[in-house]
């Protein structure tokens, strides 16, 4: 069973907004995980934030953690055609496993 | 250049047939995975291998086989036991003993005819 449920499931923008979306997660977990998917392609790392932190920067992207609400945020500032992906949520627990959520559709709108 | 190559990036399976998916890695990760991810879902687990010789399985690993005889390889086959193949296959890797990144393939599209 998935472990990250994202929200929206499908968000739509134009170019030089925000997108947020968000994660929701069942277990403990000791690292949350953000990937982006370009269509048809391989997934690829964005960036980590550790349990026993709460806000992390990258770039545009900034990520939340709430661990007493089991959730995280991920904000993409001034938004491009370019980042038009799916974004997905990754929790890290016990052990190597990683457990994707079902992904957030972002289209960005020139 | 570093990276992990999955081949082929189309496959089509007939009726009653085994079909292997190819992962190579060149990255010196001990750890390799495969995933599945049907259209609009996320990924689910299907096998993983944290060293060379062992794996165990996941999530969804009925109707699946791999191998781990090399390092750099984990092919996995989609036996004809599995019923609804079709879908995105990934494959990813990872440094040793963490799972803070995983590096992922480009996916193999396997279809049935």
């Amino acid at each position: 069973s998935q472990q990250g449920e994202e929200d929206p499931q499908a968000l739509s923008i134009q170019e030089g907004e925000n997108a947020t979306m968000n994660c929701s997660y069942k277990t403990s977990i000791n690292n949350l995980q953000w990937y982006r998917q370009n269509s048809g392609r391989g997934l690829v790392h964005l960036i980590l934030i550790r349990s026993n932190e709460r806000e992390k920067h990258s770039g545009r992207l900034r990520v939340t953690l709430d661990t007493s609400k089991k959730s995280s945020s991920l904000l993409i500032t001034a938004s491009r055609a370019a980042d038009t992906a799916s974004y997905f949520c990754a929790t890290g627990g016990a052990g190597n496993m990683l457990t994707f959520g079902g992904g957030t559709r972002l289209m960005v709108k020139p | 250049d570093g990276g992990i190559t999955q081949s082929p990036k189309y496959l089509f399976r007939k009726e009653g047939q085994n079909v292997t998916l190819s992962c190579e890695q060149n990255l010196n990760h001990d750890a390799m995975y495969w995933y599945r991810q049907d259209p609009g879902q996320g990924l689910r687990l299907i096998y993983y291998s944290q060293i060379v010789n062992d794996f165990q399985k996941g999530d969804i690993a009925e109707g699946y086989s791999v191998s781990r005889e090399k390092k750099e390889s984990f092919p996995l086959t989609v036996t004809s036991a599995q019923k609804n193949p079709t879908a995105f296959y990934l494959c990813a890797s990872s440094p040793p003993g963490t799972n803070e990144k995983l590096f992922f393939g480009s996916g193999t599209q396997l279809s049935v005819l």
